[in-house]
């Protein structure tokens, strides 16, 4: 049973719009990482955190932000939408090896 | 640097038989190897690990791997597949040690169909 959830499933947006997904974990894991994931390619990494207060850029350039204020939420934030955003974004938490994945967030920008 | 290889992007097998897929990685040292499966519009679930000992490992849902050190291989393997097993197949191996934590890098996945 997974314990870490993401919001919303699935997200139809125009361009321009700011938004929000939303990570939370209740396992009490202190790194976080978030995912986009496209069909037929691997996941990249765009953020991660070791712990409260501390956020990295992952592997993937983005231009999405992310926060880090509680061990428990990590959202990740797009200032302003577009189309090249249109993807699946996988949030994931880890207390040591190996990872749980939330269901993640499929993201559409029109 | 540290890879992962899954050379077979999809594959389909028939109800009922045997499955194979292929990982193959680049580590400097003995990695940590882990498989996952996506079902359709889920996230990934972890099917097996590997971190050290028997090189044979079992997991979930009647899955098994073996650690080919040699072939620098970490191929997934089930006897007999379920219609339910259709899905994507992520490999991954770690750890990659950034900033001293436990990370890990994911192949572009296999994607397995089960025909009926």
């Amino acid at each position: 049973e997974a314990d870490i959830y993401q919001t919303p499933r699935y997200l139809v947006i125009g361009t321009g719009k700011k938004i929000t997904l939303e990570c939370s974990q209740t396992m009490g894991h202190d790194k976080m990482y978030w995912y986009q994931q496209d069909p037929g390619m691997e996941l990249h990494l765009i953020h991660y955190s070791y712990g409260v207060n501390s956020t990295e850029k992952g592997d993937l350039s983005s231009e999405s932000t992310v926060s880090r204020i509680r061990t428990e939420h990590f959202p990740l934030t797009l200032e302003s939408a577009r189309p090249s955003h249109t993807s699946q974004y996988l949030c994931a938490s880890s207390a040591s090896y190996g990872y749980t994945f939330g269901s993640g967030t499929r993201l559409t920008v029109v | 640097a540290q890879s992962v290889t899954q050379p077979d992007i999809h594959i389909t097998v028939s109800e009922g038989a045997s499955l194979e897929l292929r990982c193959n990685y680049s580590y400097g040292a003995t990695p940590y190897l882990f498989w996952y499966v996506q079902s359709p519009g889920q996230g990934l679930q972890l099917l097996l690990k590997y971190f050290s000992g028997d090189t044979l490992v079992q997991g979930i849902k009647g899955f098994e791997a073996e650690f080919k050190r040699s072939q620098s291989s970490f191929n997934l393997r089930k006897p007999s597949v379920h219609w339910s097993d259709a899905a994507e197949y992520f490999c991954a191996v770690g750890p990659l040690y950034r900033y001293n934590n436990n990370d890990m890098r994911f192949g572009a996945g296999t994607r397995l169909t089960v025909k009926p």
